[in-house]
């Protein structure tokens, strides 16, 4: 595709519930990232992934998120048992690879209420 | 882990005028990406920077990288009301292993404001 999407664009779930967020990377990028954006602060790092593996997920800030990218194009990211705290912007780059630069989607807005 | 921090947290000018955002970091940066986000957005690149003493522009913005890779600027040249948003500057973290794959930490933001 001609850039980086992000489904939905917002998301409102009932604490406690499961949710899941898609990233469609430009064509071609075999890397991918997640990053979760609080109000008022820059984005940070959650997860990497170079073709289908995640090569990265330090960021994860525990064991309830989870992401895959099983045809190393399209990448879920989901959230278990969500809490009011993950409440954010979770935005999803993705670029050709080191050196290049990483092409943000528009995010997808979560409120856990 | 890296830090970066950015000045000024926010910054409102007349159009026309120029301005000057920084970031600084507590690490060698090896690659520095300044990004713009407009409210409920993603993130548009602008620019990045990899060498000491690095310039690059484009339009009216001017980033630089010193010489001793700790600290970036970015600058706008006769400020206009579409140059408003929120400015962020991106770090690229090594690994342990000494090879980057493009994982970035961000200062907090710059929100700038420009008044026609």
């Amino acid at each position: 595709g001609a850039g980086v999407s992000q489904t939905p664009s917002n998301k409102v779930t009932e604490k406690g519930k499961y949710v899941e967020l898609r990233c469609d990377p430009i064509s071609g990028h075999t890397a991918l990232y997640w990053y979760r954006q609080s109000l008022g602060q820059g984005p940070e790092f959650l997860i990497y992934f170079q073709g289908t593996g995640a090569a990265d997920d330090s960021g994860l800030p525990n064991d309830r998120f989870f992401a895959v990218r099983p045809e190393g194009s399209v990448s879920t990211l989901k959230i278990q048992r969500t809490e009011r705290g993950d409440s954010a912007v979770y935005l999803c780059a993705s670029s050709a690879g080191w050196g290049t630069e990483a092409f943000f989607g528009q995010g997808t807005r979560l409120t856990v209420v | 882990s890296q830090e970066l921090e950015q000045s000024p947290q926010s910054l409102i000018v007349q159009e026309g005028k120029n301005l000057t955002i920084n970031c600084t970091s507590s690490k060698t940066l090896y690659g520095l990406y300044w990004y713009k986000q407009k409210y409920g957005e993603g993130l548009i690149f602008l620019m990045m920077l990899q060498k000491g003493g690095e310039e690059k522009s484009h339009e009216k913005i001017t980033a630089k990288l010193d010489e001793k890779k700790q600290q970036s600027s970015l600058h706008i040249t006769a400020s206009q009301p579409s140059h408003a948003g929120i400015y962020l500057c991106g770090a690229d973290v090594t690994n342990a292993g000494g090879t980057s794959y493009g994982k970035l930490t961000f200062g907090q933001g710059t929100i700038l404001t420009v008044h026609p």
